[in-house]
């Protein structure tokens, strides 16, 4: 099993550019989930899926976007990057029920200069 | 709004010396979670804590969830290095689709 894996683990955008950060599970898990952490900080949530079709907005989904075509890929989409946008990107992914364990890929250092 | 507060943020200590991180809310959780991150790594679960009043033991952690269900602590026996990190504590929202997590405790043990 490898888990949660995230590509790239570092990438430096310049204003203005676009990206989409990778993330695919094999575990099987139908909720997935787009967090950053700023430096120091704890996590902050963009966005969720329950299932293959189904997105929703977490505390802060402005300037990203995600789709979730099948249980295993939830990318996230980076629109128009901005200094603000600079931080580590963690995907993860938990089996139904609210006590259920969170997986977490490595993450993906972002830098927007 | 569901809150998880934790203390203290960032903590410094010698190997061998006990401590003992805070997590508290004014709401109540239907369990609570603790993970650790390594620099440059994503967190990893150390435990859940679903009864209120439960202690549960990982080796030299022991974790207690309070028992109105409203915080919980992390205590550690004679740190070591190898346990520097950051300490996070975590809840369901209600619901249980989200979770939220603190803003976690920066703890560092030097030899």
């Amino acid at each position: 099993n490898a888990g949660v894996t995230q590509t790239p683990k570092f990438r430096i955008l310049k204003i203005g550019q676009s990206m989409t950060l990778q993330c695919t599970q094999d575990m099987n898990h139908n909720y997935m989930y787009w967090y950053r952490q700023d430096p120091g900080m704890g996590l902050k949530l963009i966005y969720y899926s329950v299932g293959a079709g189904i997105t929703d907005k977490g505390e802060v989904p402005n300037g990203y976007n995600v789709s979730r075509s099948t249980t295993e890929d939830f990318p996230l989409r980076l629109e128009l990057a901005a200094p603000s946008q600079t931080s580590v990107y963690f995907c993860a992914s938990k089996d139904r029920g609210p006590a259920y364990e969170q997986y977490f890929g490595p993450g993906t250092r972002l830098t927007v200069t | 709004t569901q809150l998880l507060e934790q203390s203290p943020q960032f903590l410094s200590i010698q190997e061998g010396e006990n401590l003992t991180v805070y997590c508290n809310s004014s709401s109540v959780f239907s369990s609570l979670q603790w993970y650790r991150q390594e620099p440059g790594e994503g967190p990893v679960l150390l435990v859940t804590v679903v009864t209120g009043g439960e202690v549960k033991k990982l080796k030299r952690l022991t974790f207690q969830f309070g028992d109105a269900r409203k915080d919980s602590s992390l205590h550690i026996t004679a740190a070591q290095p190898g346990d520097t990190g950051l300490y996070l504590c975590a809840g369901p929202y209600t619901g249980g689709f989200k979770t939220i997590f603190g803003a976690g405790t920066r703890l560092f043990v030097k030899a």
